[in-house]
């Protein structure tokens, strides 16, 4: 099992184009959670998934969405970007209630 | 708001010395607590949750409702605890993170 996978590790975008990360999770768990971490700050949450619905938000824009499919990845779709959404986009899975397991991010640069 | 403070950013430690790591929480009933820790060029993990009341790694961390605090400690620091900690909160299936204490075990 590999573990949580994010693709791709590193993306660079001019400001206004829209990008999409994507998120596989570990083997068994059924939901996906996206964190946004801006330099020197804490992973801040951004939403869960769970059967393919949102379950919860955190207070981020409208512009940020995202989707989970049937074989529970999922996908982070950032629409209009600002060079402040320059940050490492991580994504955890867990199995319901149990510990999340963290991927190694995806490095997104806005300039 | 739901808060998580860690008042240092960094803290440098001498390795056989005690580590204690602040963390403040933001009053909810019944909190659910949570420290991870990033070693380098290694994913977030968890370390330890306070419902569990484990130890890891030589690590503990006491829940003090009365102070809201988490603070998580060690006896003795070794080498290998060097690393980026993240006190965090769980509320409503939304894990709030505290900015992180980088811990940095001195020879």
């Amino acid at each position: 099992d590999a573990g949580v996978t994010q693709s791709p590790t590193h993306l660079i975008k001019t400001r206004g184009q829209q990008v999409t990360l994507r998120c596989s999770p570990k083997s068994g768990h059924d939901t996906v959670s996206w964190y946004q971490q801006a330099l020197g700050q804490g992973p801040q949450f951004i939403f869960q998934y769970y059967e393919e619905e949102e379950r919860q938000r955190g207070n981020f824009p409208d512009r940020f969405s995202g989707h989970q499919f049937p074989n529970y990845s999922s996908e982070l779709n950032v629409n209009a970007l600002l060079l402040g959404d320059s940050a490492l986009y991580l994504c955890a899975s867990a199995l319901g209630d149990t510990e999340a397991f963290f991927g190694q991010g995806t490095r997104l640069t806005v300039v | 708001a739901q808060r998580v403070t860690q008042p240092e950013k960094l803290l440098s430690v001498f390795k056989g010395a005690p580590v204690e790591l602040k963390c403040n929480y933001s009053y909810s009933g019944s909190p659910e607590l949570f420290w991870y820790v990033q070693y380098s060029r290694q994913r977030l993990q968890l370390l330890l949750r306070h419902i569990s009341r484990e130890s890891i790694k030589g690590f503990t961390a006491d829940l003090n409702k009365g102070e809201t605090s988490f603070h998580l400690k060690k006896p003795f620091a070794q080498e290998e605890d060097s690393a980026m900690y993240y006190c965090a909160q769980n509320r409503d299936d939304k894990i709030i993170f505290g900015k992180g204490t980088r811990l940095h075990i001195l020879p």
